[in-house]
């Protein structure tokens, strides 16, 4: 157990629509990851969070946002959504700065 | 752009031989290059890490070696065992904006043949 929690674990959905994930980081830990990782692919980054602020981008489409509460839990939001968005989306979190990031389980999002 | 070019794509080997995953990096200000394993179906999972300042790093059977200069890093598996099957990610961290950003390879899937 990686102390980072992700809901929900498996979601299925139509094209169009719009959907809500969700990451607790560890406790203590103040930056958040979010990572996509389609079928057979790498880990595309996406976004990154630190104390609640944006600070970093990757290859995020405009149909995506996300932020970071003051509790430090932070969600992802999928619109419009095609069926290409059909993956595993994973979040981690660390402290800061460099080291082992901590992933969670993952959301595994079907659009049919 | 930042890259991290990882190879081979999948790699076979018999059990008790070694396994060697090479990557590549573009950014010259990264400074920490972890290795993920992800077994199918879960997380990745942190195996090994190596900072810029250390050209080698050993744990038990896994190893990794960082050449700053050629941006290369590699990940050395020994007397491999069925376990070791997996999806293997390289990753190269550096700092930007105030913040600290990975950027992962394409992975490589390992197969340990008994």
């Amino acid at each position: 157990d990686s102390g980072v929690t992700q809901t929900p674990k498996h979601l299925i959905t139509a094209t169009g629509q719009r959907v809500t994930l969700r990451c607790s980081p560890r406790s203590g830990d103040l930056s958040v990851y979010w990572y996509q990782q389609s079928l057979d692919q790498g880990l595309q980054f996406l976004i990154q969070y630190y104390n609640g602020e944006e600070r970093a981008k990757g290859n995020i489409l405009e149909r995506f946002s996300a932020q970071q509460f003051p509790d430090l839990h932070s969600e992802l939001n999928l619109s419009s959504l095609e069926l290409g968005d059909s993956a595993l989306y994973f979040c981690a979190s660390r402290l800061g700065g460099a080291g082992e990031l901590f992933f969670g389980e993952g959301s595994r999002l079907t659009v049919l | 752009g930042e890259n991290v070019e990882q190879h081979p794509s999948t790699l076979s080997v018999q059990e008790g031989d070694s396994a060697v995953i090479k990557c590549t990096y573009s950014d010259s200000a990264s400074n920490y290059f972890p290795w993920y394993k992800q077994e199918l179906g879960k997380r990745p999972q942190l195996i090994i890490d190596i900072r810029s300042n250390v050209g080698e790093k050993k744990d038990q059977r896994i190893a990794v070696t960082l050449n700053k200069t050629a941006k290369h890093f590699s990940l050395h598996i020994t007397e491999t065992q069925p376990e070791d099957s997996a999806v293997y990610f390289c990753a190269a961290g550096h700092s930007t904006s105030g913040t600290y950003k990975y950027i992962f390879g394409t992975g490589t899937r390992l197969k340990v043949l008994a």
